[in-house]
């Protein structure tokens, strides 16, 4: 299995801020994901990092609210900007390795 | 559509009970992944089982089963003896085989084992 680490664990921010949040694994990845999970609810994926092009963006979810950075093939990092309240989810970060997802410790946010 | 449906919520049950999670899936790719991750209360999400759809045999780890039945769409995952460290959310998984950041998760069932 791939092990993942995500920075910071949590954090409590103003609105109208922008929080970076960190996502490293240990091995080599193509596809790197990132994921909210609002509170009680099931995941949503937010976009797909793949090392060397753009994110790819689902529906409701936009760059300019949710820039990616993936700079290599074990690190990759997402911007939540311009913070409000509803924004206080559980953000996820996976990765596809030997045909499963695998997903890092997650990081929640609580945004004042 | 590809969809996966838990239609229960929240399931309560004590301790050493035997107890089943539902997972019934919609697709219509002729081969597609199932999968099982546990979210406990630290919110972390722990992979435990992937299944492909030609393999239908079922599958037994300690106290964890799975039932992969393809006739009725289902794939149900029964803990027995359950243990208060299994209280956690439950999430079934769809995946797509040749395009895998196409994952459908279901809405999760949260399982609370009394002692």
């Amino acid at each position: 299995s791939a092990v993942i680490s995500q920075k910071p664990s949590r954090d409590i921010c103003q609105r109208g801020t922008s929080l970076t949040i960190q996502c490293q694994v240990d091995s080599q990845v193509t596809m790197m994901f990132w994921y909210r999970q609002q509170p009680g609810q099931s995941l949503t994926l937010i976009a797909t990092a793949n090392q060397g092009s753009e994110a790819t963006y689902e529906s409701g979810f936009v760059i300019d609210k949710f820039p990616i950075s993936r700079p290599n093939l074990t690190f990759s990092t997402l911007t939540v900007s311009n913070m409000s309240p509803e924004d206080s989810s559980i953000y996820l970060c996976s990765v596809a390795h030997q045909e499963t997802q695998y997903f890092g410790p997650g990081t929640r946010l609580l945004v004042l | 559509a590809q969809k996966v449906t838990q239609a229960q919520t929240e399931i309560s049950v004590v301790e050493k009970e035997d107890v089943t999670l539902d997972c019934v899936y919609e697709t219509r790719d002729t081969t597609y992944y199932l999968f099982w991750y546990k979210q406990p209360p630290s919110g972390e999400l722990v992979f435990l089982i992937r299944r492909n759809s030609f393999d239908e045999q079922n599958e037994i780890s300690g106290r964890y089963s799975w039932n992969f039945q393809k006739s009725t769409s289902s794939f149900n995952f029964t803990i027995t003896a359950s243990q208060v460290v299994d209280s956690a959310v439950y999430f079934c998984a769809l995946g797509k085989v040749y395009n895998f950041n196409k994952f459908y998760f279901g809405s999760g069932t949260k399982l609370n084992v009394k002692p």
